[in-house]
């Protein structure tokens, strides 16, 4: 099984709403990760979780808060949102530490921001 | 700093001839992985290919094949028969220490009859 499940495929939420992205892996990956990708872009990197910790946080605002209840569900709440975080939310994860083999994503949410 | 650089933006194949998309990537920790994405116009993030920084071998995979050549910190990675289904955003990426998992710009194949 190599498949990461991301929920949902499609979001529309307004400026005011609280919304989740949910993401999980039953590949024993104990590294997560969230990208933000714009249309014709390449992923961004956001957040990584190494063994359920936040291990790197690259500047991305406080209205994304990322959580990781257990090793394999990754969460990120959403709120405030502006229009400009509409994009696509990639989900992936991997072997955590060196030589990694394998990385896998997950289909992504579309997030519209409205 | 940019690690990962994708030099050609768009690259254009006829099918069943091969093609090489070019990756060069700097790093200086000594242990890192590359690997290869296809992402076709529905946005899911498709697994090619994997190539560790201590592997003495091109890793192959099928019609892909990932030339490395580490002195020239460059990981091109080499379509042989192109298919129509082919066609999409291609990634190069490169894992460090630590999970530092990062994108380069991408490639955009377009495979034609």
């Amino acid at each position: 099984d190599t498949e990461v499940t991301q929920t949902p495929k499609h979001l529309v939420m307004g400026m005011t709403n609280k919304k989740s992205l949910k993401c999980e892996q039953h590949m024993g990956h104990r590294a997560m990760y969230w990208y933000k990708q714009k249309a014709k872009k390449p992923p961004e990197l956001m957040f990584v979780y190494s063994y359920e910790k936040l291990s790197i946080n690259e500047s991305v605002p406080s209205r994304f808060s990322p959580e990781c209840p257990n090793s394999s569900l990754l969460n990120l709440h959403l709120h405030a949102l502006q229009p400009e975080d509409s994009a696509l939310y990639l989900c992936a994860s991997s072997q955590a530490g060196q030589g990694n083999a394998e990385a896998f994503f997950g289909q992504g949410t579309r997030l519209t921001v409205v | 700093a940019q690690k990962i650089t994708q030099t050609q933006p768009g690259m254009f194949v006829q099918e069943k001839e091969a093609v090489t998309l070019d990756c060069t990537y700097d790093t200086s920790d000594p242990s890192y992985g590359l690997f290869w994405y296809k992402q076709p116009s529905s946005g899911e993030m498709i697994f090619l290919i994997y190539q560790g920084s201590y592997d003495q071998q091109n890793a192959t995979e099928g019609r892909y094949s990932l030339n490395f050549q580490k002195a020239r910190k460059s990981a091109n990675l080499v379509i042989s028969a192109s298919q129509l289904g082919d066609s999409a955003m291609y990634f190069c990426a490169m894992i460090l220490t630590g999970n530092q998992f990062y994108f380069g710009t991408g490639t955009s194949l377009t495979v034609i009859p």
